[in-house]
Parts: structure tokens; C-alpha cells; sequence
């Protein structure tokens, strides 16, 4: 089973930090990746899309991906208490009629 | 962003009635739709891939005459639960793929609620 792994957390940072959330996967032909975030009782809503080696910078959010160590990470700079929620990492690993692969997700709780 | 639209958002039924759940895309064809299931802090579960013009595709362990899926069009694919009993109660999402850039947009989900 092909899988996309995260740390559940919770991941704890203090207003204003950096949070890094990590995702790898296993997969080696995934070839676009994505980041959800999702609110308590919300459904996810999509916030990256990263598909080459690198970083993909939109505001306070950057995408990583390594293709290589087959790792991605999202990182938020200057976090904020509305950033508290759950961060999917999904892959995907073909075209459109095949659904995206997430992993269970990391619980982030930013302190003000 | 694309974007979903699912409705209704929140249901409340009694022990048996069927339930209908509606989901469009609303600025792409979206030949392909998925359906999910997401109970109280636990991840997102993929219950089934809904083609259009065809019969859908349901993951394993997943009752295919409890969840019917109709995709009549390439904008609006259906989700009825029939005859729900209170462990149907869940968090039902909606999402379709844009193949323009393979994203994939969330409806906002429908509470359902069988007492």
C-alpha cells in the first residue's frame, strides 16, 4: 500500500514562529503534491499546490519538495492563533479521474 | 479557486428516511467527482469515485446499495444515503478534480445527523 505519512501531532508554536509540517511519501511516481488546511467541522480547503523540486513561496506559506527523499513540507512564517487547525498533505498519482492520496493529517495550535 | 458547491450542510433525519446530498462544480466540468466520510477528529475516508455517465466506484467495505451515486452531468454527481440508521451519522464531503491543473476542490460538507 502506497502510503503518505504525517506526524499527527499536536504541533505546538508561539505566535509569530515558524511552523514546519513534514509529510513523506512512498510513491515514487507521484508527481504533484498538496496542502489542505481544515478547520474544526469544516471540510479542507486547498492552500499549495507544489509540483517540481524546490520551494513554491504565496504569502506566509512555502512549499517544499524533494522528489528525491521523496519529502514535503510546508512551512507558515509568522504564525498566527487562525492558523490553528489540521494540515492535510496529499499526493497525487495520476490524472483526474484518480483521487489523491492524504495523509491522516498534523494538528497544529498556535499560541498567542 | 474552483470552486464546490454541496448541499444541503446540515441534516437532521429520523432512523430510516433517506437522505440525498448534492454536489456541483461550479466553474468546471468535472467528469470525475470523489465522495468522502469523516467521523469526529479521524482523517478523511474515501468511500467512492463518481464517473459520469457511468456507474461509480466504491472503496472496499463501502455498501454500494446504502450509498447511491448518481452523475448525471459533468457539474452535479449525487450522493443518497438510503435508508440511514444513526451509525450513518458523519461528516459527508463532496470534491472534484479540476484536470486543468489536477487540483482538487472540497464542497463544504453536509452534517448528517440520523436520530
Amino acid at each position: 500500500q502506497k502510503e503518505v505519512e504525517q506526524n499527527s501531532g499536536p504541533l505546538s508554536v508561539p505566535e509569530g514562529a515558524i511552523a514546519s509540517l513534514n509529510c513523506t511519501y512512498s510513491d515514487r511516481v507521484s508527481q504533484s503534491f498538496f496542502w489542505y488546511r481544515q478547520y474544526s467541522g469544516k471540510s479542507p480547503e486547498l492552500i499549495m499546490s507544489i509540483y517540481s523540486n524546490g520551494d513554491k513561496e504565496d504569502g506566509r506559506f512555502t512549499a517544499q519538495l524533494n522528489k528525491a527523499s521523496q519529502y514535503v513540507s510546508l512551512l507558515i512564517r509568522d504564525s498566527q492563533p487562525s492558523d490553528s487547525a489540521t494540515y492535510l498533505c496529499a499526493d497525487a498519482r495520476g490524472s483526474g479521474n484518480t483521487p489523491l492520496v492524504f495523509g491522516k493529517g498534523t494538528r497544529l495550535s498556535v499560541i498567542a | 479557486g474552483a470552486v464546490v458547491s454541496q448541499h444541503p450542510s446540515r441534516v437532521i433525519c429520523k432512523s430510516g428516511t433517506s437522505v440525498k446530498i448534492e454536489c456541483r462544480s461550479l466553474d468546471f466540468q468535472a467528469t470525475t467527482m470523489f465522495w468522502y466520510r469523516q467521523f469526529p477528529k479521524q482523517s478523511l475516508m474515501l468511500m467512492a469515485t463518481s464517473n459520469e455517465g457511468s456507474k461509480a466506484t466504491y472503496e472496499q467495505g463501502v455498501e454500494k446499495d446504502k450509498f447511491l451515486i448518481n452523475h448525471a452531468s459533468l457539474t452535479l454527481s449525487t450522493l443518497t444515503v438510503t435508508s440511514a440508521h444513526p451509525e450513518d451519522s458523519s461528516f459527508y464531503i463532496c470534491s472534484a478534480r479540476d484536470r486543468r491543473n489536477e487540483k482538487l476542490f472540497f464542497g463544504s460538507g453536509t452534517q448528517l445527523s440520523v436520530l
